[in-house]
């Protein structure tokens, strides 16, 4: 698979606690992106980032806060969890304006966080 | 703002059926459109972009600006076809970089 890997793949937290998620890639790409997946609702962005310490809002951020220290890691933080958080979460990484041409995503595994 | 309809959640064909999952967009500009995949158990995955006019696993969609549709289509379902489809819009200009994806269609191909 490509150079792409997320933790943890699964969580189980309570209501209130803060979780990380940790999206890492080897593929030295600029773009990095965070979406959540429910059903009825598709895939949905949260945050994304164009580059190390720049990120923008996507249109579900509420409640999420995303870091970019270094080129391969992009964190999403949720800093109080809630039920309505419980999701499957996907990384996926872009190398938009290089040999790619247009912007093709590629996808971590995901990871699925349970809120209790 | 950009917006993409998927009218179906749920398709169901029998196997060597012709198959097609509808994909509708609200863009003003000039958009790029993908078809992505998720097979069970396996990572969303690119199946097709308009750009490249290509036929991966047997699948075409072509970009009707007029009707502003970007359908997927296949002569002959395949059981292995069975998916979760995500019709997906970049924009142009500053926007290009973000993806908005559909609600998807879950296609089920029957023997």
């Amino acid at each position: 698979d490509a150079g792409i890997t997320q933790s943890p793949r699964h969580k189980v937290t309570e209501t209130g606690t803060p979780v990380t998620l940790r999206c890492h890639q080897t593929e030295n790409h600029r773009y990095m992106y965070w979406y959540r997946q429910d059903p009825g609702h598709g895939l949905r962005l949260i945050h994304y980032s164009y580059g190390v310490k720049d990120t923008d809002k996507g249109e579900v951020s509420d409640g999420y806060s995303v870091s970019r220290s270094k080129t391969e890691d992009f964190l999403l933080t949720l800093e109080s969890a809630t039920s309505s958080q419980t999701s499957v979460y996907f990384c996926a990484i872009s190398d938009f304006g290089g040999d790619a041409g247009a912007n093709v995503l590629t996808f971590g595994a995901g990871s699925r966080l349970t809120v209790l | 703002a950009q917006r993409v309809t998927q009218p179906e959640k749920l398709l169901s064909v029998f196997k060597g059926a012709p198959v097609e999952l509808k994909c509708n967009y609200s863009y003003s500009g000039s958009p790029e459109l993908f078809w992505y995949v998720q097979y069970s158990r396996q990572r969303l995955q690119l199946l097709l972009r308009h750009i490249s006019r290509e036929s991966i696993k047997g699948f075409t969609a072509d970009l009707n600006k007029g009707e502003t549709s970007f359908h997927l289509k296949k002569p002959f379902a395949q059981e292995e076809d069975s998916a979760m489809y995500y019709c997906a819009l970049s924009g142009g200009g500053g926007s290009n970089y973000k993806l908005t994806f559909g609600k998807g269609t879950l296609l089920t191909v029957n023997p």
